[in-house]
């Protein structure tokens, strides 16, 4: 069974950092691209990042281009989002995604005040 | 990047069958064969209805249905139910990014 289970989400001042972990079981991550997908309070779903499945490919929405970095372990079948400058705007469940077979986690939530 | 243009609500009534279109550009729905629609209830994760256009994935009703056409994609709805009532998101892939659309609210009268 794929499961995907995020983690690392929480309070975080504003210009602060935090990175988010996904934690993949159930088929070979190494095949598979992998995505951050974030929903504001209340919001739409809006796509952040991904990457390929050896890590050498990564995108990135504009709204966080320059300040956040997606990242994988494949040995610990492990997805990351490096979150900096952290702002107000950045709130929101973040969820790990992985978008052929349609499999997402439950999302981690992540405050930006002060 | 701007989102994928969808109407903010639609409804109809049990039995009926609705329609939600999705709108972008040749950049994104119109150029793409990885279109998707994701259905959200409230405090859920999104599910997967649709891909590549018109596809169900295992499990999903056939009451469900995609299409596209041009620049915009559509996912009809046949036999609506109760249990339909929920968010719809519709999301392209485009080129280096993908892109999802504002979202629709489903209510079932």
């Amino acid at each position: 069974e794929v499961q995907l289970v995020e983690s690392g989400g929480g309070l975080v001042q504003p210009g602060g950092s935090l990175r988010l972990s996904c934690a993949a079981s159930g088929f070979t991550f190494s095949n598979y691209w992998m995505h951050w997908v974030r929903q504001a309070p209340g919001k739409g779903l809006v796509w952040v990042s991904r990457v390929n499945g050896d890590g050498s490919a990564t995108s990135y929405a504009d709204s966080v281009k320059g300040r956040f970095t997606i990242s994988r372990d494949n040995a610990k079948n492990t997805l990351y989002l490096q979150m900096d400058s952290l702002t107000a705007e950045d709130t929101a469940v973040y969820y790990c995604a992985r978008f052929m077979g349609g499999y997402w986690g439950q999302g981690t939530l992540v405050t930006v005040s002060s | 990047q701007s989102a994928l243009t969808q109407p903010a609500s639609v409804s109809g009534s049990p039995g009926q069958s609705i329609t939600i279109s999705c709108t972008g550009t040749s950049s994104d729905v119109g150029g793409s064969n990885f279109v998707s629609w994701y259905q959200q209830h409230p405090g859920k994760a999104p599910k997967l209805m649709i891909f590549e256009v018109s596809t169900r994935p295992s499990g999903v009703s056939n009451r469900f249905s995609g299409s596209k056409s041009g620049n915009t994609a559509s996912l009809t709805i046949s036999g609506l139910q109760a249990e339909d009532e929920a968010d719809y998101y519709c999301c392209s892939n485009a080129g280096i990014r993908e892109v999802f659309g504002g979202g629709t609210k489903l209510t079932v009268l």
